[in-house]
């Protein structure tokens, strides 16, 4: 099982940006996003496909079809500017890991 | 205020052991699930082992079966990982984090700022 990201993508301030998540699981079982800015802890920003956690910004939208899953920055700002991974769990429980994307908001 | 923090890092020859432990404040540990992830220098996430709320159901990674321990001590809102066996590649940045559910489900709510392990000889 296993969660394909693109390694990085850029946009400019204010741009939208979208990052995709794809693997076969993301058919059966929910999606959640991290983001991780450098030297800190990651941050859950979506989780349930496409539900945001209280105190994460309007801007952050997920949303899901078939076996991809894309995390969607309206307006990206430059502190919007991190690592962030894609994960989903397997039927026996296992937490899987997309690779990560290098977002650049430049 | 939810916080988690991990301590019990440090540097550890290949084949040694070690135990990382994760305190909890603002929550009650007992009622939600936890786990151990770990993210190698200049690499991605990987997740280790969670454990439910009572204790009761334990999954790990294949990379760590059969050498680490994930347990926890209610009473003292704490989470434990027991390392044995150590590989070079285990090395990395060990995070706890915890669950809104008492069951084990991926939904990573809060995190600590992670321990590092280092395993050279």
């Amino acid at each position: 099982y296993e969660l394909t990201q693109p390694s990085s993508v850029s946009v400019s301030p204010g741009q939208t940006a979208r990052i995709t998540c794809s693997g076969d699981g993301l058919t059966k079982k929910y999606a959640r996003w991290l983001q991780q800015k450098p030297g800190q802890a990651p941050l859950l920003v979506i989780h349930k496909d496409t539900e945001r956690p209280s105190g994460i910004p309007e801007r952050f939208s997920g949303s899901s079809s078939g076996t991809t899953v894309t995390l969607t920055i309206s307006g990206a700002q430059v502190e919007d500017e991190a690592d962030y991974y894609c994960y989903s769990t397997t039927d026996n429980v296992a937490v899987v890991f997309g690779g990560g994307t290098k977002l650049t908001v430049l | 205020e939810v916080q988690l923090v991990e301590s019990g890092g440090g540097l550890v020859k290949p084949g040694g052991s070690l135990r990382l432990s994760c305190a909890a404040s603002g929550l009650s540990s007992s009622s939600f699930a936890m786990n151990w992830v770990r993210q190698a220098p200049g690499k991605g996430l990987e997740w280790v082992a969670s454990i439910s709320g009572s204790g009761s159901f334990i999954f790990y990674a294949d990379s760590v079966k059969g050498r680490f321990t994930i347990s926890r001590d209610n009473a003292k809102t704490s989470l434990y990982l027991q390392m044995s066996s150590l590989r070079v590649e285990d090395t990395a940045v060990y995070y706890c984090a915890s669950e809104w559910g008492s069951h084990p489900a991926g939904d990573f709510e809060y995190w600590g700022q992670g321990t590092l392990v280092t395993v050279s000889s």
